[in-house]
């Protein structure tokens, strides 16, 4: 069983809609969990950096965790076809590693047609 | 500020022949990373290095070697290319643990088909 999972879709949804994306993880020592998004040909970026449970938004995106269920979300509001990407859920320990180590969720393919 | 770069963009190897994969960071990072990204697998870590001249095996480091012979640059070697290596890799950078940013900014990928 990988460490973080991720519903790789594909998800389409009309321009405007609320988009919901989901994760679960099985490590408990996850305390940090991010989101990345990756457009077509082209590296992740950095959307969202979330510390233990609790919401965090940013402008039309909220992440949220829920570490007593170990459930990651991303909430994208009034999606826009530019929002048309893949995104992939990451995570990583607090402690215990020299480095920053992630684990990287499959990435789920979004797409937002007009 | 160019961010993280790599060459090639792209390229195509016959089964058997090596090549070398440079990543180059201009953001002072201490830390860099390979990674190697396949359909319905996410992105898995080949190996990395926390400062220069140290490298070490992450998740799938089988058939590649790294060195870090300079804090801004991080190389990938395929000694002898195999089919199961037909991927696209990706390299990242940060600052080390500890600080504010530990954000990893990733390069735009380099496609490889092994045929």
């Amino acid at each position: 069983q990988k460490e973080v999972e991720q519903d790789p879709g594909p998800l389409s949804v009309p321009e405007g809609a609320i988009v919901s994306l989901n994760c679960t993880y099985s490590n408990s020592a996850f305390q940090y969990f991010m989101w990345y998004r990756q457009y077509s040909r082209k590296g992740p970026e950095l959307l969202m950096y979330t510390y233990s449970s609790g919401n965090k938004e940013d402008g039309r995106f909220t992440a949220q965790v829920d570490k007593s269920s170990k459930y990651i979300s991303l909430f994208i509001r009034d999606s826009q076809p530019s929002d048309s990407a893949t995104y992939l859920c990451a995570a990583q320990n607090a402690g215990g590693t020299s480095y920053g180590k992630l684990t990287f969720g499959q990435g789920t393919i979004l797409t937002v047609h007009p | 500020n160019a961010g993280v770069t790599q060459t090639p963009k792209f390229r195509v190897l016959k089964t058997g022949q090596s090549m070398t994969l440079l990543c180059a960071q201009d953001m002072n990072h201490e830390y860099m990373y390979w990674y190697r990204q396949d359909p319905g697998m996410g992105l898995r870590l080949i190996h990395y290095s926390v400062g220069e001249g140290t490298t070490a095996k992450g998740e799938v480091p089988d058939g590649y070697n790294v060195s870090r012979l300079k804090k801004q640059n991080f190389l990938l070697g395929l000694e002898s290319a195999a089919p199961s290596q037909t991927s696209v890799y990706f390299c990242a950078s940060s600052y080390q643990k500890g600080k504010l940013d530990e954000t990893q900014y990733f390069g735009p990928g380099t496609r490889l088909l092994v045929l």
